[in-house]
């Protein structure tokens, strides 16, 4: 069966610090993957998708980047956290050539102090 | 815009249907969707609708798509207290999918 892993769950940074989330896909292949952003009244903000290894689209100009050094593997990062990058980051995965249902992480809060 | 927008909230009494709106923005979307986000959850799909058709229902559930207005409603008959959450509208567009803000919807007794 198909699931997907993010990590982890809860972390509080300080401003200025690095970060890295992480997310796995498992059960399928090439699937599409996407960082989004959940910050409070703010909605679901979509911060970057990836159609394949090594190709990454961001939506946003931000302090955020994005990887995809394997297949099933999404990462984001900073390399220096301001305070506004606090929020529920949440990881998505699409199959390839399917109607578009978007399967979601359990989300990573992130608070930055 | 580029922007989907939805209201921010909605405050139904139970028992009664709640009609959740939203407008998109691209009107070569192939899917339109619904999510639900319950308290302290992630979000899972509801249901969707392929941008052919006018009308989707599935029990409590009726989609209504107006594609020349790229207005879509969610309306849920006999709303009850488990159906408070957030309810977000999304629109595919290309390889992406774009969400509205969500709609909190109450339920009152």
């Amino acid at each position: 069966s198909q699931t997907i892993h993010q990590w982890p769950a809860t972390l509080v940074q300080p401003v200025g610090s690095p970060l890295s989330l992480e997310c796995t896909v498992e059960g399928t292949s090439n699937p599409n993957l996407y960082w989004y952003r959940q910050a409070a009244g703010r909605g679901l903000q979509l911060l970057f998708y990836s159609v394949g290894i090594g190709q990454i689209s961001s939506e946003v100009p931000q302090n955020l980047s994005a990887s995809r050094p394997q297949d099933r593997q999404f990462i984001l990062s900073s390399k220096k956290l301001l305070l506004s990058d606090s929020g529920f980051y949440l990881c998505a995965w699409i199959p390839q050539g399917h109607t578009g249902e978007l399967f979601f992480g359990e989300g990573s809060r992130l608070t930055v102090l | 815009g580029e922007d989907v927008e939805q209201s921010l909230f909605l405050s139904v009494r139970e028992g009664d249907s709640s009609v959740i709106n939203c407008t998109y923005t691209d009107s070569s979307s192939t899917y339109l969707y619904w999510y639900k986000q319950e308290p302290g959850a992630g979000l899972q799909l509801l249901t969707y609708i392929f941008s052919n058709m006018d009308m989707k229902q599935d029990q409590r559930l009726t989609v209504l798509l107006n594609k020349k207005d790229k207005h879509l409603s969610l309306r849920i008959a006999d709303t009850q207290t488990g159906d408070s959450a957030i309810y977000f509208c999304a629109e595919s567009r290309d390889d992406k999918i774009i969400f509205g803000k969500g709609t909190r919807l109450h339920i009152l007794p």
